[in-house]
Formats: C-alpha cells, structure tokens, sequence
C-alpha cells in the first residue's frame, strides 16, 4: 500500500464545476503539500498545510491530522486548471516529500 | 526572488556523453533535492544535500554524480547513461530539512533524453 493515496486519479470537469481532489496518508507527517504540474512542466506548490484549511484564489485545501485526511477544492474551474495535482507529505528525517501518484484534471470548456 | 532555476531545459545526449545539469537558488535554502520522474509517474527522490553536504542518496547509480559546489547551486553529472535514463529530472529546495513546514521550491526541471 502506498504511503499516500489520491483519488480519484483522472478527473474531467465542465468549465464552472466545483472540483474535489482527495488525499489520505498513512504515515506521520509534518506538514501536506498541494502540487501542481502542467504537462511536461515543472511542479508549482500551490499550498503547505499542517493544519485546518488554506485559501488562496478559487483554491481551497483542507487537512484533517486525526483522520489522516486533505482535500483540494477548486471553485468555477477553468480550463487552464487542467494539470496534474500531486499530494505530498513530508514526514522523513531527510525532508524529503513522499508523493501520492497525482490526479490528472481535465476542465472543457 | 522565490525561484529554483535549472538548465538547461532540455538535452538529448548520447551513451557515452558527459553531461551536467545544474540548479540554482537565492533564497538562502539549505536543502536542496534531486528528483528523476518518469512519464505519468510521481517524483522519485535521488539526493538531498543538506547544508552543502550530501545527506541522502536513494541507490542511485554511479554514473549520476551529485555536486554542491556552494549553498546556492546543485549540480548533477551524468556519464554513460542509458536510454531508461530518459526522464524529467527536477530540483528542489527548502529551508532546511530537518525544519517541519517550510515550503519545498520546485525547478521547471531538465527534460533528458539518452540516445
């Protein structure tokens, strides 16, 4: 089993649609990342949460520490939201980030 | 400046080149990381240089060779490579590892590919 599990894996939306991407992790952890990759790009943290809930734009994430539990909203998605969304936690003694496999998101328009 | 630069972008290069892909930060970062990912994969560590000293090498074959030449740059020297070589090679860095919640700063990352 993995470390860190996302769901779903692909995603596709209509434009304007509230988007719900899911992250559990089964190790301790010190703090949760939201990435984000553009196909063929580079990776973008979007938000570091170690807990309660972060806002940034349409952007939302919530972490839940006794569950072991984070989600990304994305509000009135467009689509130059398509891209891979990756959860990582950094839980290692090297500071490391332990990926989850990402979730491809697909807006049409 | 809250950017990780690497170069080049891209480089296609032959099994038995040498070759060096570099990464620079001015954030006064501490720790800096070297991740290899495969198309449609997540990232896979290869190094973490602590405090200019390398801290983590995940099993990674010898002919990658990491360089921390000074807190703001990270080299990675590649020689006989082989085409499963190929991949997206990304840098990271953050405050300093052992620190909980800094944020992680990612490269564009190198786009290699081994003929």
């Amino acid at each position: 089993k993995n470390e860190v599990e996302q769901s779903p894996q692909n995603l596709t939306a209509q434009e304007g649609e509230f988007i719900t991407i899911n992250c559990s992790y089964s190790v301790g952890i010190s703090a949760l990342h939201w990435l984000q990759q553009h196909p063929g790009g580079g990776i973008v943290s979007l938000f570091m949460l170690s807990s309660g809930k972060k806002k940034h734009g349409r952007l939302i994430a919530t972490i839940n520490i006794q569950e072991k539990h984070s989600s990304l909203h994305i509000t009135a998605s467009h689509p130059r939201d398509s891209a891979v969304y990756i959860c990582a936690v950094k839980g290692g003694s090297q500071g490391n980030l332990i990926f989850g496999k990402g979730t491809k998101l697909s807006v049409k328009p | 400046d809250t950017e990780v630069t690497q170069t080049p972008k891209h480089l296609v290069m032959g099994m038995t080149n040498k070759k060096s892909l570099k990464c620079e930060q001015h954030m006064g970062h501490r720790a800096m990381y070297w991740y290899k990912q495969k198309a449609k994969k997540p990232p896979e560590l290869m190094f973490v240089y602590s405090y200019e000293k390398l801290s983590i090498n995940e099993s990674v074959p010898s002919r990658f060779s990491p360089e921390c030449p000074n807190s703001s740059l990270l080299n990675l020297h590649l020689h006989a490579l082989q085409p499963e070589d190929s991949a997206l090679y990304l840098c990271a860095s953050s405050q300093a590892k052992e620190s909980s919640n800094t944020e992680a700063f990612f490269g564009q990352g190198t786009r290699l590919t081994v003929v």
